[in-house]
């Protein structure tokens, strides 16, 4: 089935050393976004690709990047994690208004 | 932006039950609306979503009408099950120009048997 794939689902870090998750669809479609959703709340819009055009939150620390080499892949790259930033990552994509989520990766920061 | 209010939780609720889950929004014009489910260590699933004025989306036995007189999106079901326990989230837009979307804040749903 067509769908957002996220690896890993799991990902454990130190402080401070950088780590990087993946995300990829089958899908086909030309927007991609990275949420951040911390425990018990609301997923928070980090960033969205539109194509290959970059659309950074305004309050979006930068400590966080992303990278697009295709329409079917999309990075996040945390350069220096801290402990704040411990939440699910999820990755969505959309050819209109309805967005299709992934699975999540659970980040642990040590 | 537009913005959405949706009520806390947790709600518990017994099998069989009738579920009422409020969600109220301002927007500027009328774009459509969005209950997603979140299971738990899952991401967010389309629940339901309307496009217009009174259009009614439909999923799993879970409705909800899109109301722009009382500004609502409401979620209901008629009969809960112990599997649809997860956190439900209303969400639309943020506005006019882009595709990406906020979020209520989130309602637990648990249902006992």
């Amino acid at each position: 089935d067509a769908m957002v794939i996220q690896n890993p689902r799991y990902q454990v870090t130190q402080f401070g050393k950088p780590v990087t998750l993946s995300c990829s669809q089958t899908l086909n479609h030309n927007v991609m976004y990275w949420y951040q959703q911390k425990s018990s709340q609301a997923p928070k819009l980090l960033f969205h690709y539109y194509d290959k055009d970059f659309n950074n939150e305004a309050d979006t620390p930068d400590n966080f990047q992303s990278r697009r080499p295709n329409t079917s892949f999309c990075f996040l790259d945390i350069r220096s994690p801290g402990l704040g930033d411990a939440a699910m990552y999820l990755c969505a994509t959309s050819s209109g208004e309805t967005q299709y989520f992934g699975p999540g990766t659970r980040l642990l920061v040590l | 932006g537009n913005s959405v209010t949706q009520m806390e939780g947790p709600v518990t609720l017994s099998e069989e039950a009738f579920l009422t889950i409020n969600c109220t929004y301002t927007a500027t014009g009328y774009p459509s609306l969005f209950w997603y489910v979140q299971y738990p260590g899952e991401g967010l699933q389309l629940l339901l979503k309307a496009t217009k004025a009174d259009d009614k989306g439909s999923n799993k036995g879970f409705e909800a009408t899109y109301r722009k007189e009382t500004t609502s999106f409401h979620l209901e079901k008629g009969s809960v099950q112990v599997s649809d326990s997860a956190v439900y989230f209303c969400a639309l837009p943020a506005n006019q120009a882009g595709t990406a979307l906020i979020f209520g804040k989130g309602t637990t749903l648990s249902v006992s048997s």
